[in-house]
């Protein structure tokens, strides 16, 4: 299985917004709403941002949101903050019941 | 809060197999609704999904490490265990046990994450 494929890095300012896509194809994304998105910063544990294309855990920001077209999920950040910077990863579920991540994208705050 | 927490060796010979245990806390293993996962970390890079195993024992795994990996679960000592065979220095990484949601199908909880290097 390949990997997912995310840009490898993305930046934006303070308060602005930014989206990070994911695509896959039809035996992931394209089939699945089963796309999460995990954020981590350095030295640290990945945390879950994003389950099931859209949805957000508790105590996840609000400004964090997600969204699909066909093969390519995306993840958008509003209002970027600093603590935002870090290195964000997107994954699938596939239809040969396996789990499949994307490259990851680090995230610059200007 | 469930709380997981991985073991084993920090340095393994190249040749030689990886071997490292899970052990879940504040939650049972077997609690249906859950699967467990390893999923790794090379230095410096992305992460890579390893296999996940469900209470009952059913497996699956990443197809490029399927014909070297073993995962399986110890539920008496809400453990579970992942073996990496013939490792070469290209598994030297961080590996993570982590908690997956079957309906969600997302993985919500993960451990702190162990060095696995592969050196003679």
């Amino acid at each position: 299985q390949s990997a997912l494929t995310q840009p490898a890095s993305v930046s934006g300012s303070p308060g602005q917004s930014i989206t990070i896509s994911c695509t896959g194809t039809s035996n992931d994304i394209g089939t699945y709403n089963y796309v999460s998105w995990y954020q981590q910063h350095p030295g640290k544990v990945p945390r879950l941002m994003i389950y099931e294309v859209s949805n957000r855990p508790s105590g996840v920001s609000p400004r964090f949101s997600g969204s699909k077209s066909g093969n390519t999920a995306s993840l958008t950040i509003s209002g970027l903050r600093a603590e935002d910077e870090a290195d964000y990863y997107c994954s699938s579920y596939t239809t040969t019941t396996t789990v499949v991540f994307g490259g990851g994208t680090k995230l610059t705050v200007l | 809060q469930v709380h997981l927490q991985e073991s084993g060796p920090g340095l393994v010979k190249p040749s030689q197999t990886l071997s490292l245990t899970c052990t879940v806390s504040s939650g049972s293993i077997s609690s249906g609704g859950y699967y467990w996962s390893w999923i790794r970390q090379h230095p410096g890079k992305g992460l890579e999904w390893i296999g996940y195993i469900y209470y009952s024992g059913s497996t699956y795994y990443n197809p490029s490490l399927k014909s070297r990996v073993n995962i399986s679960v110890d539920t008496s000592k809400n453990q579970f265990s992942l073996t990496l065979s013939s490792v070469t220095a290209a598994d030297t990484a961080v590996y993570y046990c982590a908690r997956g949601v079957v309906l969600l199908a997302t993985t919500d909880s993960w451990g702190q994450g162990t060095l696995v290097t592969v050196s003679s």
